[in-house]
């Protein structure tokens, strides 16, 4: 089946410095990627739709001056944490959709611990 | 707003048990609804998914059914099963374009 990496897989980094974290699609190209964020006990809330060659569309409440996405190539897209503090500690999830078959695959997550 | 809930939060079963788990959502225009399942600090693996014409699917031992008018979806697992112990997700696409709203899940552990 269709896998999407994720990378890194956790990540624990100082307050005021920025985090980046990659989703691929590794055998199927992606022209809309999801950023997602779960806190503990708490379910996904999505952050942001990421479109190949094109702005992201953020959801309500979510800083994109904060939270840069990248859409670059129709396998890879980025999500940038910017100046963390630990309120943005949280597991994150990348999933991407198909380009042929419009079907939907998450990543493995990223654990972002800021100290 | 699309809100989406899933009953109950937290469910313990012996090995071999029939089980169900419950999802609503307040919104009844969805394109489909999808079963997903967490595993501890992983991502998500999709189980099913229903569209809005449909009222049930079935994948092996799982089976999944839909009332769309009711907002409602349950998942129904039949002979549970240790490696069945997992989060069990649900999420609908309101507007299309696999944007996903999620349930707040269902913690399952199937004890030997």
């Amino acid at each position: 089946g269709a896998v999407v990496s994720q990378h890194p897989s956790w990540v624990i980094c100082k307050s005021g410095t920025s985090v980046k974290i990659e989703c691929r699609s590794l055998d199927f190209q992606a022209t809309t990627m999801f950023w997602y964020r779960q806190f503990p006990k708490q379910s996904l809330m999505l952050m942001a739709t990421s479109n190949e060659g094109s702005k992201a569309t953020y959801e309500q409440g979510v800083e994109k001056d904060k939270f840069l996405i990248n859409h670059a190539s129709l396998t890879l897209s980025t999500l940038t944490v910017t100046s963390a503090h630990p309120e943005d500690s949280s597991f994150y999830i990348c999933s991407a959709r198909d380009f042929d078959d419009e079907k939907l695959f998450f990543g493995s997550g990223t654990q972002l611990s800021v100290l | 707003k699309q809100e989406v809930t899933q009953i109950p939060a937290a469910l313990s079963v012996p090995e071999g048990e029939n089980l169900v788990l419950n999802c609503s959502f307040t919104d009844s225009a969805i394109y489909n609804l999808q079963w997903f399942r967490q595993d501890p600090g992983k991502g998500l693996t999709s189980l099913l998914l229903i569209q809005s014409s449909q009222r049930e699917q079935t994948s092996g031992r799982l089976n999944a059914s839909l009332d769309k008018s009711s907002g409602r979806s349950t998942l129904y697992i039949a002979a549970s099963q240790p490696g069945d112990s997992a989060t069990y997700l649900c999420a609908v696409d309101t507007g299309g374009g696999n944007k996903l709203t999620f349930g707040t899940g269902t913690q399952l552990k199937v004890e030997l």
